[in-house]
């Protein structure tokens, strides 16, 4: 089973200021990564797949880099709206479909 | 548009049983895996089983499998997770999941707004 693991847990950024989310994965994963974005009582809507492709209607303020074991998510003048907790997720080696344990983004 | 309304979640006990029920619209049913997803209270994502858009090949995390059984009806279009001998920790927010491909599981475009399933004596 590949781990995903997210740094920090917690980030606190302040309004217009970049935002940088990291996942690693326990071993090679390619490109085969998503990024998804909760917000308290949401569903997860997707962000970012094939590590680096924003999804449909996805503001270009996000952004995804990496391949192979490290991947970033980046925020590049965070709003307001973007309160959320980030997961990454993993579809290279299945089964299991893995996730990150989740960063919490807080707007300072 | 997308739409996938989850049904069936609810109170159960220890040892019971829960069949729930994701009506799916707006897509070609068939053409897409489809996935449940949960979120135990408070904590992260856990994925918990895939089905193929043909419902020919199913796959299941170790945590779920023998217990739990998921299918498709692609007549309804409709995912079905039959969950028997259910344990406190499978408590938990199931979301229906809707894969970007047809065959295998992969991520997730589009989600449905979750069923609490709370098992509890």
């Amino acid at each position: 089973e590949i781990v995903m693991t997210q740094s920090p847990a917690t980030l606190s950024v302040s309004p217009g200021e970049r935002a940088t989310l990291s996942c690693r994965a326990s071993q090679s994963v390619s490109s085969n990564l998503a990024w998804y974005q909760q917000k308290p009582g949401q569903a997860p809507r997707l962000l970012i797949y094939g590590a680096s492709t924003r999804a449909t209607a996805i503001p270009a303020r996000f952004s995804g880099s990496g391949s192979g074991t490290e991947f970033t998510l980046t925020i590049s003048s965070l709003q307001s709206e973007d309160l959320a907790v980030y997961y990454c997720q993993q579809y290279n080696n299945w089964p299991p479909i893995t996730f990150g344990q989740g960063t919490r983004l807080e707007i300072k | 548009e997308v739409q996938l309304l989850e049904s069936g979640g609810g109170l159960v006990q220890p040892g019971g049983s829960l069949r729930l029920s994701c009506a799916a619209s707006g897509f070609s049913f068939s053409s897409y895996a489809m996935s449940w997803v949960r979120q135990a209270p408070g904590k992260g994502l856990e994925w918990v089983s895939t089905i193929s858009g043909s419902g020919g090949t199913t796959y299941y995390a170790d945590s779920v499998k023998g217990r739990f059984t998921i299918s498709r009806d692609n007549s309804k279009n409709t995912l079905y997770l039959q969950m028997n001998s259910l344990r406190a920790e499978d408590t938990a927010v199931y979301y229906c999941a809707k894969d970007r491909l047809a065959a295998r599981p992969s991520y997730v475009g589009d989600w449905g707004q979750g069923t609490l399933v709370t098992v509890s004596s």
